[in-house]
């Protein structure tokens, strides 16, 4: 499975638009980017996914270089009830059973 | 999106003692659910991966005579602390695989819940 690495923490301010990078050099052919949100005392939930180029939903954006070696997570105009601990993890559902392995994860603080 | 539950959502109980958490998938049929452990300001640990009908696969570390895992339907899997200690107090969280088109996969995760042992 491919390692991820991230920044520990980020500060932004209400409104501000967010952009957290995500480094994945061994992304293997095969492998998705996916990216989960954690609050304190609750499970993980699903943000985003995607192959290549740009994904974007209702909540985020996903952008993906060509080499696919990093990944940057956009949060646009973010409120104070998006600080909160996002992972970036890679993997397939045909790679090892679909099991995921979360790395650190980045601690985003919104402030006023 | 898909729902997956966890019962209890926390629980104390005292040295000594087992303890059993359920985790279910509410509108989806999940032959693989995985189970993690997460200590404060950790990240997710995966324990076992549990699948239905057969034997769970436990990761590297995990002892699987104190962790039991039954994954006996495909909506139901049980995680059984046994003989529960005061390190084994953690935030445990189960999730279950969701797989659309083929390639893409993502995991639904529980609530958690919260084992405090005294």
């Amino acid at each position: 499975l491919a390692k991820t690495t991230q920044p520990i923490s980020m500060d932004s301010y209400e409104g501000q638009e967010v952009n957290i990078t995500c480094s994945h050099n061994n992304i293997a052919t095969n492998d998705y980017i996916t990216w989960y949100q954690q609050f304190p005392s609750q499970g993980p939930r699903f943000i985003i996914q995607g192959y290549k180029t740009k994904v974007t939903n209702e909540v985020a954006s996903l952008f993906i270089p060509a080499d696919r070696k990093s990944s940057t997570l956009s949060l646009p105009r973010v409120s104070l009830s998006d600080t909160a601990v996002y992972y970036c993890l890679v993997g397939a559902a045909g790679n090892q059973g679909g099991k995921l392995i979360f790395g650190q994860g980045t601690e985003l603080s919104v402030k006023p | 999106g898909a729902v997956v539950s966890q019962h209890p959502s926390r629980v104390i109980c005292k040295s000594g003692t087992s303890v059993k958490i359920e985790c279910r998938s509410l509108d989806f049929q999940a032959t693989t659910m995985f189970w993690y452990r997460q200590f404060p300001k950790q990240s997710l640990m995966l324990m076992a991966t549990s699948n239905e009908g057969s034997k769970a696969t436990y990761e590297q570390g995990v002892e699987k005579d104190k962790f039991l895992i039954n994954h006996a339907s495909l909506t139901l899997s049980t995680l059984t602390v046994t003989s529960a200690h005061p390190e084994d107090s953690s935030f445990y969280i189960c999730s279950a695989g969701s797989h659309g088109q083929g390639r893409i996969h993502e995991q639904y995760f529980g609530p958690g819940t919260r084992l405090t042992v005294t």
